[in-house]
């Protein structure tokens, strides 16, 4: 089956910029959602398509691609912007969704 | 603004099936392009897609589930229902229900979920 990985954990102090990557053999041809979920809450989404933030979503995250790599980047990095981030995007031989194994952000 | 809410129950017993629903404000599951979704998440694990029902009935499973998997349609109700057979404790997760959105390139993204329903396997 096909995998998305991502790291376990990145740590940033505040004010500094986390980078998030995700990597998938087919990533050059499909899209990327990025997901922000806080503890005992629902994710949400914070980058659609690759590189575009939904409404409502602050400036400091911005979403990019190259090749079989995508980053979710987040500049000036808050304590409350501490959660865990998913990416997600499809298995063609379904197709359906898959997620990565999420990735732990810790600001301190 | 779309809103979301699971129902069920929390606790099922090993072997039974899990039945559950979701209703939907603010938009429709009839509408073109609509897409519902079932997602979980075990307690302290990650996040697993279940599967998607279009609008017009054509579902996608993850394969890794489809023999224990049925979804529907309700329009009725304006709700979608998810139905697992043969739970078991490695079940036991939060159970999500969310609105998907197919782009160009054929993957779905998920822009609105539910808050998630905790549903407990117990023997």
């Amino acid at each position: 089956s096909y995998e998305l990985t991502q790291p376990p954990s990145v740590s940033v102090s505040p004010g500094q910029t986390a980078r998030i990557t995700c990597s998938g053999d087919a990533l050059s041809e499909q899209y990327v959602y990025w997901y922000q979920q806080k503890s005992g809450q629902a994710p949400v989404l914070v980058i659609d398509k690759d590189s575009e933030r939904p409404a409502g979503i602050p400036e400091r995250f911005s979403g990019s691609s190259s090749g079989t790599i995508v980053t979710l980047t987040i500049s000036g990095s808050q304590a409350e912007d501490e959660a865990d981030y998913y990416c997600q995007s499809i298995d063609n031989s379904g197709p359906y969704p898959v997620f990565g194994g999420g990735t732990k952000l810790t600001v301190l | 603004q779309l809103q979301l809410q699971e129902s069920g129950p929390g606790l099922v017993k090993s072997s039974e099936t899990l039945s559950l629903t979701c209703t939907v404000s603010g938009g429709s599951v009839s509408s073109s392009g609509y897409y519902g979704a079932w997602i979980r998440q075990p307690p302290g694990k990650g996040l697993e897609f279940i599967v998607n029902i279009y609008y017009s009935g054509t579902t996608y499973y993850n394969p890794s589930l489809r023999s224990r998997v049925s979804v529907s349609l309700d329009r009725s109700k304006n709700q979608f229902s998810l139905k697992m057979t043969s739970m078991t404790a490695a079940d036991t997760a939060v159970y999500y229900c969310a609105r998907a959105l197919r782009d160009t390139s054929g993957a779905w993204g998920f822009p609105h979920w539910g808050q998630g329903t905790l549903v407990t396997v117990s023997s």
